[in-house]
C-alpha cells in the first residue's frame, strides 16, 4: 500500500520568502505528525494533529510557522518570511491513534538563500 | 522536559558481527515509550524496534533487539550478525505523557558503517 507521501522532494526559495510544504498520510491513519531535522541533528518535534481535536502546536519555532490538516488528512506546513536558519529537512508522520509505531515520509529539503 | 543521549557519533564494524548502539534517556514519567529509527541515505526514517517501560522482557524484531536496563535508564539496540545494508544513521527516542504521549524526542543518532 501507498505511504506517508511530502511535496516536493526539494525545495530552494530566497529569504524572506513563504513556503508550503505537503503531507499526505497513509490513509486511515488519524494522526500526523510534523519534525524537523537540521543538517547532522536528530528530529525535532513541530506539531501534531490527531483527528478533530485541536492541534498540538507547542514545537513550532516561531510564528512564522503555522500548518493545517484538511479533512483530517492531508496536511500543509507553512513558513512565512523564511530566514536561512530554517534551511532543514521536514519530516511528515502518520499513525493510527495511540499506535506506537510512526511512520515517516521521505521528507522535504528546503534551502534557504 | 525529556532527553535521550547517544554518545556515539559514529561506529565503523565488521561484517555478520554484532554491534551494539548506545541510548539513555531522562524522563521523569514512571510509563514510557523507547524506540528505534534507522535512517539510510535515502532520508526516510525505518521504525525498527519498540520498547515499553513496563514490559517484562526486553523486545526483539528479527535480528534487532533492545537491551533495556530501567534502572540505568538505558534502551540499547543490539544489531546482531550485520549486514552491508545496515549502514546508515541509527536514532533513539522516546515518548511520555508528561511531554505529550504521541510526540517522539530524539537522540542525535550514530552513524553506523558496516566494513565488507
Amino acid at each position: 500500500g501507498a505511504g506517508v507521501s511530502q511535496s516536493p522532494s526539494n525545495k530552494v526559495t530566497e529569504k524572506g520568502k513563504d513556503v508550503e510544504l505537503r503531507c499526505d498520510p497513509i490513509s486511515g491513519h488519524t494522526a500526523l505528525y510534523w519534525y524537523r531535522q537540521s543538517l547532522g541533528q536528530g528530529l525535532e518535534f513541530l506539531i501534531y494533529f490527531q483527528g478533530n481535536s485541536a492541534p498540538d502546536k507547542s514545537g513550532l519555532p516561531s510564528d512564522r510557522f503555522s500548518a493545517e490538516r484538511t479533512g483530517g488528512s492531508v496536511s500543509t506546513l507553512t513558513i512565512q518570511r523564511t530566514q536561512q536558519e530554517d534551511s532543514a529537512v521536514y519530516l511528515c508522520a502518520s499513525s493510527f491513534y495511540q499506535d506506537n509505531e510512526q511512520f515517516f515520509g521521505p521528507g522535504t529539503r528546503l534551502t534557504v538563500l | 522536559a525529556q532527553k535521550i543521549t547517544q554518545t556515539q557519533p559514529g561506529m565503523f564494524v565488521q561484517e555478520k558481527e554484532a554491534v551494539t548502539l548506545d541510548c539513555t534517556y531522562d524522563t521523569s514519567d514512571p510509563s514510557y515509550g523507547l524506540f528505534w529509527y534507522k535512517q539510510p541515505s535515502s532520508g526516510e526514517m525505518i521504525f525498527l524496534i519498540y520498547q515499553g517501560s513496563y514490559d517484562q522482557q526486553n523486545a526483539t524484531e528479527g535480528r534487532y533487539s533492545l537491551n533495556f536496563q530501567k534502572a540505568r535508564k538505558s534502551a540499547n539496540l543490539v544489531i546482531s550478525a550485520s549486514q552491508l545494508g545496515d549502514s546508515a544513521m541509527y536514532f533513539c527516542a522516546v515518548s511520555s505523557p508528561s511531554f505529550g504521549n504521541e510526540k517522539l524526542t530524539f537522540g542525535t543518532g550514530t552513524r553506523l558503517t558496516i566494513i565488507p
